[in-house]
């Protein structure tokens, strides 16, 4: 059984730019949820993915979006990047919201 | 008031103390709990489930009260190991959607 990979592990970028992360779900997980963990701070909630549909959004700008594809791995978009979105974005599956399996991140570095 | 409290500590405890971590909740609606464990710039890890009746496993001990809306856990016997950052999590409403608290940091010392 493979766990949740997430890529790249380390990106830097310059404000203003674009950035897309990668996630592949745990085999068997349909529902991907993304999260942004700044320095200091718990995991933040920006939304989170069920059978291709967005089912829920945290307080993040729209310029935070995603997509799930149809074997249920995921992306996050970032457009018009800003120094305060240098973080760790984390991925995590699960079936149909039981048990939540965590990526190992990408750490984004906004300069 | 945030959605999920935490005392952030850090709590510096020596090996073989026992330590408890707080956690308080503003969803009542909410119906599972969980405790995370997150190592110096890895993903978190789940820890253990909080049910109402309690539970443990092995060192750790979860407890749940709905009615406070507060969730522990408690360490036993401290390993140097244990030292990480411990996350309450709340499925918010049972919407799937994870509230994180800040987290606690423990240092467990020789």
């Amino acid at each position: 059984e493979t766990g949740v990979t997430q890529s790249p592990t380390h990106l830097i970028k310059t404000r203003g730019q674009q950035v897309t992360l990668r996630c592949s779900s745990q085999s068997g997980h349909n529902t991907v949820s993304w999260y942004q963990q700044a320095l200091g701070q718990g995991p933040q909630f920006i939304f989170q993915y069920y059978r291709e549909e967005e089912n829920g959004r945290g307080n993040f700008p729209p310029r935070f979006s995603g997509l799930q594809f149809p074997n249920y791995s995921s992306e996050l978009n970032v457009n018009a990047l800003e120094l305060d979105d240098s973080a760790l974005y984390l991925c995590a599956s699960s079936l149909a919201g039981r048990g939540y399996t965590f990526g190992s991140g990408t750490r984004l570095t906004v300069v | 008031r945030k959605e999920v409290e935490q005392d952030p500590g850090p709590f510096n405890v020596p090996e073989g103390a026992t330590v408890a971590f707080n956690c308080t909740y503003s969803n009542s609606a909410s119906q599972s709990f969980f405790w995370y464990r997150q190592d110096c710039r890895k993903e978190p890890k789940l820890l253990m489930s909080v049910y109402s009746s309690g539970n443990e496993d092995g060192r750790f001990t979860a407890q749940l009260n709905r009615a406070s809306q507060y969730i522990s856990l408690l360490i036993r016997d401290s390993k140097l190991s244990d030292s990480a950052t411990y996350l309450c999590v709340v499925n918010w409403g049972n919407t799937g959607k994870l509230i994180f608290g800040q987290g606690t940091t423990l240092q467990v010392k020789p």
